[in-house]
């Protein structure tokens, strides 16, 4: 199995700032690692895959990066805004299923 | 909207109860999930399917009892729960297991045991 660590619970940051997540994992490295975002009240929502080959992939205003070495993926959001509030998961396989962290909330400050 | 729905959205029930949780999707997946999602924890996987045939079952207790009867549809049988039961149960889909999908996941049923 795998032990996934999201850095800190909740994270607030100013408008506009980059908003930098942490998932850090403790044993194999998986072939890729999935970023979701959760709202309160609904499920979560994919946002990213990222695979062991990729040191980096973006959409938009968002950057994944996934070091083997470190055992770890940063998540950064770019020229944050209040709509970016939310829960951000990783996800990491291993067979059929996946391991999730338990999340980090963000709060983007107007 | 996810092209994944469940119902009902809440549920409360005694634990001496017997419900169902249902969960369609519309996206033409081969796979579908169960996972618990309690506060302060990690989503939990609890059941995998795979074209209708189970091909994980995370040490769930007897009291959850799965049912797939197509490819389409989920169920997640309820009988004699436990206070502690009493979380967010979601349901995804995926077009395949053990590749790199994306999930789709519905927005869950909010589950109260007293």
């Amino acid at each position: 199995s795998q032990k996934i660590e999201q850095n800190s619970e909740a994270l607030n940051i100013q408008e506009g700032k980059t908003a930098t997540l942490t998932c850090n994992y403790t044993n194999y490295s998986p072939a890729y690692l999935q970023w979701y975002r959760q709202d309160p009240g609904r499920g979560p929502v994919f946002l990213l895959l990222i695979r062991e080959n990729e040191k980096e992939k973006r959409k938009e205003r968002l950057k994944v990066t996934f070091d083997t070495t470190l055992k770890q993926s940063l998540f950064h959001i770019t020229a944050s805004q209040p709509a970016d509030s939310a829960t951000y998961l990783c996800a990491l396989p291993t067979g059929n299923q996946f391991y999730f962290g338990t999340g980090t909330s963000l709060t983007v400050i107007p | 909207e996810t092209g994944v729905t469940q119902t009902p959205r809440h549920l409360v029930m005694g634990m001496t109860n017997k419900k169902s949780l249902k969960c369609e999707q519309h996206l033409g997946h081969n796979a579908m999930y169960w996972y618990k999602q309690s506060a302060k924890k990690p989503l939990e996987l609890m059941f995998v399917y795979s074209l209708e045939e189970r091909v994980e079952n995370n040490s769930v207790p007897s009291r959850f009892s799965p049912e797939c009867p197509n490819s389409s549809h989920l169920f997640l049988h309820l009988h004699t729960l436990q206070p502690e039961d009493s979380a967010l149960y979601l349901c995804a889909s995926s077009q395949g297991v053990g590749v790199n999908n994306e999930q789709f996941f519905g927005p869950g049923t909010r589950l109260t045991v007293l």
